[in-house]
């Protein structure tokens, strides 16, 4: 059983479009993540969202929109799609914990987005 | 801001050469540090990670990682890689009370020629 899953794995698109990436975990977690990995393989966090409530908004051009129905689902949405956001795209979760007790964020097998 | 450095980017090694990677980051509060280990064309999985106790720390396929608090740093370690140990590794970092936000290094790239 895949823990955290994402859909579409691959994704090729002409700009413009407009195009959504799904995940859902079944871990139990309550606080789910996007990422994303760019051609320099370097990783960066969107957004964040616990118990269905945004808690990290980097700064992501407003395009791309979260959505989190329950908190065992996360989907990004992503409005008139340019060149720029070809990437890799992680959905990730965890429990929310701070401190020592930390979290251990698990991350999906990624969604590749290639814009054309 | 916090940030992380990964001093290698691209490692070549043969079978059973042992194998060092470096991370430091900048934050001066107390962190949680991560390994992950990225096979080509696959997802993020965890190696190890430190929240406290030990600095030593031991993950999964061999791989082990020292906290070493007073050079900020979490080097990665394994004594004889393997071919299979190909792969972009990412030394992570989450800063106490900042939960999730996980600041990655660059990655360094690691070939293991067989």
């Amino acid at each position: 059983d895949t823990a955290v899953s994402q859909t579409p794995k691959y994704l090729v698109t002409q700009m413009g479009n407009d195009k959504s990436i799904k995940c859902e975990q079944n871990l139990g977690h309550d606080t789910m993540y996007w990422y994303k990995q760019d051609s320099k393989k370097f990783l960066k966090i969107m957004f964040s969202y616990n118990n269905k409530e945004l808690i990290i908004n980097e700064t992501v051009p407003n395009r791309f929109s979260p959505k989190s129905p329950d908190k065992a689902h996360l989907n990004l949405h992503i409005n008139s799609l340019e060149l720029g956001d070809s990437a890799v795209y992680f959905c990730a979760s965890s429990h929310h914990r701070t401190g020592l007790s930390g979290n251990t964020i698990y991350f999906g097998e990624g969604s590749w987005l290639t814009v054309v | 801001a916090q940030s992380v450095s990964q001093h290698n980017h691209h490692v070549i090694l043969s079978e059973a050469a042992s194998l060092e990677l470096g991370c430091n980051y900048s934050y001066g509060g107390t962190v949680n540090l991560f390994w992950y280990v990225q096979y080509p064309g696959q997802h993020l999985q965890l190696l190890l990670k430190y929240f406290s106790g030990d600095p030593l720390v031991k993950g999964i396929k061999g791989f082990e990682a020292e906290f070493i608090k007073s050079k900020f740093s979490f080097n990665l370690r394994k004594p004889s890689v393997q071919w299979s140990d190909t792969a972009e590794y990412f030394c992570a970092v989450n800063a106490h009370g900042n939960t999730g936000k996980l600041i990655f290094g660059q990655g360094t790239t690691l070939q293991v020629k067989p």
